[in-house]
């Protein structure tokens, strides 16, 4: 089993609508959840972090975790062409060297 | 803040040659940075853990003698790919975790898009 599960995709949706990208995680004990997205050919990008139950927002994006169900989740708001990425999923355990990173949801925002 | 920087962007060399790369962070101190390499289409894969003044740790199924990474100060390491061969042709990232109250945070470098003839 993955420590960190996410659907590959791609996801596509419309310009201007809202995208939500979904991801589980296999550890109970992990205390730190983090989105980055990746453009084709670049390196990853910090976007959100959250470390507690409920929802983050900042600006177009809102983080949601889940601890009880080991589940966090991104939503982007009046998405652009921009948007379009791969995002990663990561979960630091206890240990905060322990990083574990989804394989990514490509997402695709059509014009 | 928490910019990572990496050099060379790109290198192509010849089979059998040894390529350095650096990774600096560049407005702060990182004790900790991390090593990964990542195939075309495919996630992230971490090869190795780095601590200023101690040896790395390495995942399981790397070659630490062929991957020789040194963490000499609190703003850079190095990995050094030995004996390149094409099949170490990758995209290699470093990235650095944070500090001070963003401790809990991966930063990452451009990458290093290595290819080897």
């Amino acid at each position: 089993q993955k420590e960190v599960e996410q659907n590959s995709g791609p996801l596509s949706v419309p310009e201007g609508a809202i995208a939500s990208l979904n991801c589980t995680y296999s550890d109970r004990g992990s205390q730190s959840f983090f989105w980055y997205r990746q453009y084709s050919g670049k390196s990853p990008e910090l976007i959100m972090s959250i470390y507690s139950n409920g929802d983050k927002e900042d600006g177009r994006f809102t983080a949601q975790l889940n601890k009880a169900s080991q589940y966090v989740s991104l939503l982007i708001r009046d998405s652009q062409p921009s948007d379009s990425a791969t995002y990663l999923c990561a979960v630091n355990g206890g240990n905060f060297n322990k990083f574990y990173f989804g394989s990514g949801t490509k997402l695709n925002v059509k014009p | 803040g928490a910019v990572v920087s990496q050099h060379p962007s790109r290198v192509i060399c010849k089979s059998g040659t040894s390529v350095k790369i650096e990774c600096r962070s560049l407005d702060f101190q990182a004790t900790t940075m991390f090593w990964y390499r990542q195939f075309p289409k495919k996630s992230l894969m971490l090869m190795a853990t780095s601590n200023e003044g101690s040896k790395a740790t390495y995942e399981q199924g790397v070659e630490k003698d062929k991957f020789l990474i040194n963490h000499a100060s609190l703003t850079l390491s190095t990995l050094t790919v030995t004996s390149a061969h094409p099949e170490d042709s990758s995209f290699y990232i470093c990235s650095a975790r944070g500090t001070s109250g963003r401790v809990h945070e991966q930063f990452f470098g451009p990458g290093t898009r290595l290819t080897v003839l």
